[in-house]
């Protein structure tokens, strides 16, 4: 079945860029929506944004000024890139899949719900 | 803040029946889904859609909506069901994903 791994450096110096992969492994990339959640110390879950197969992208309109979602479908890869980090961007940070497929009419996933996550990475911003 | 309210935290007794809900505008429109997480690990999918559940879910496990309120139901609660459970669903613009604080559910 399909599997996510993510992958990146576990410290960040504060007002650097915190970059991460997501790697698809048991399926294609293609046809998805594929989403990053990070979830701070002892709090809730927090969506950050997702990315269709085909390049499109929604923000969390907290955090759209400092992020950045990509995808390499040559790799079966998914990235994040969170710019501008301080202490508050620490957290676990999980990739998941949206199977809920692409609503012609919105452009938008026709389902909101994750099914699949990997087992999330911890990053910490500290000097 | 979220745009999703749940209680922060719901107990039940061994074997009896729990309700966690998740209130939103957002849910006059759209599913909820709902998430448990035990310590140290991923969410897992537990309810999707009007009222569906992934493979591998126990049954005592069913999703409802009325109004702006979704509701997870675990009928006959287990010891592992002790656990934190998230909602989620679209932000009231409809345009973006959002998720409810949690709660986390002790079972007596």
């Amino acid at each position: 079945q399909v599997q996510l791994q993510e992958s990146g450096p576990g410290l960040v110096k504060p007002s650097e860029t915190l970059s991460l992969t997501c790697t698809v492994s048991g399926g294609s990339i293609s046809s998805y929506y594929w989403s990053w959640i990070r979830q701070p110390p002892g709090k809730g879950l927090e969506w950050i944004g997702y990315i269709y197969y085909s390049g499109s992208t929604n923000y969390n309109p907290s955090l759209k000024s400092r992020v950045t979602i990509s995808v390499d479908t040559s790799k079966n890869q998914f990235s994040l890139k969170l710019s501008s980090v301080t202490a508050a961007d620490t957290a676990v940070y999980y990739c998941a899949r949206l199977p809920g497929g692409y609503d012609i009419l919105t452009g938008q996933p026709l389902d909101y719900y994750m099914d699949v996550w990997g087992k999330g990475t911890t990053v910490t911003v500290s000097s | 803040s979220s745009e999703l309210t749940q209680d922060p935290a719901v107990s039940v007794a061994l074997g009896q029946t729990v309700r966690i809900t998740c209130q939103g505008d957002s849910l006059r429109s759209y599913y909820a889904s709902w998430y448990q997480q035990k310590p140290g690990q991923a969410p897992v999918l537990v309810i999707y859609g009007k009222n569906n559940r992934p493979s591998g879910i126990p049954d005592r496990f069913s999703g409802s909506s009325s109004g702006n309120t979704a509701s997870l139901t675990i009928t006959g609660a287990q010891a592992e069901d002790e656990a934190d459970y998230y909602c989620n669903s679209r932000d009231s613009s409809g345009n973006h994903l959002a998720f409810g604080g949690g709660t986390k559910l002790t079972v007596l």
